[in-house]
């Protein structure tokens, strides 16, 4: 089945930095790719997703870039505020709404 | 639009007992509903797939007789933790998806926590 594998499990940036974070899947099959932003105790809410016939896509200061060769997707953000501090999980899917998430980078930006 | 919601948001409950979780769509149709699992500082972790009018599939590793899933209708998904013991205790969320084709009609419920002593 589906692994994707998220990467770093933590980040730390001063704001107005940029952030990255990084994903890797396995099945070459997945065609939808969505990253998910949770706060402590919420439900994750979808920030930005990409599907496999988009190489990059962009809203304001999130982008997604995806190249399928390599089976790997970034999520971008800039100018980051304080308020971008969160865990962010990426996921994968073949279809049919299953989603196979990643482990989660939580990101803290510091003022 | 899209609501999902859950019930109970939080749940204590003694080892041993069963505990019934509710998934409702308020105002869509979900065909589909999806049960995940997550532990504290980890991932979500995806239980089964839930589809109205059938039985559930679970992912490897789910014990079925122990996560009853019922979908009984198309706004309402139950999840029934039987026998629980103290390592179910876990964050438990839903998501349902629309009948609408795009891959984005996913939406998730807020949660429950569940404790078990």
């Amino acid at each position: 089945g589906e692994n994707v594998e998220q990467h770093p499990s933590t980040l730390s940036v001063q704001e107005g930095d940029s952030a990255v974070i990084k994903c890797t899947y396995s099945d070459s099959a997945s065609n939808y790719f969505p990253w998910y932003k949770q706060e402590l105790g919420k439900r994750p809410q979808l920030i930005i997703d990409i599907r496999s016939n988009v190489g990059e896509k962009k809203d304001q200061r999130i982008a997604v870039t995806l190249n399928k060769t390599a089976k790997h997707f970034s999520l971008h953000i800039t100018e980051t505020q304080p308020e971008d501090s969160a865990v962010y999980f990426c996921a994968a899917s073949t279809g049919g709404g299953k989603l196979i998430f990643g482990q989660g980078t939580e990101l803290s930006v510091k003022p | 639009g899209a609501v999902v919601s859950q019930h109970p948001s939080w749940v204590i409950c003694k080892s041993g007992t069963s505990v019934k979780i509710e998934c409702r769509s308020l105002d869509f149709q979900a065909t589909t509903m999806f049960w995940y699992r997550q532990f504290p500082k980890q991932s979500l972790m995806l239980m089964a797939t839930s589809n109205e009018g059938s039985k559930a599939t679970y992912e490897q590793g789910v014990e079925k007789d122990k996560f009853l899933i019922n979908h009984a209708s198309l706004t309402l998904s139950t999840l029934t933790v039987t026998s629980a013991h103290p390592e179910d205790s876990s964050f438990y969320i839903c998501s349902a998806k629309g009948t609408e084709k795009r891959e984005r009609g996913q939406y998730f419920g807020p949660g429950t926590r569940l404790t078990v002593t």
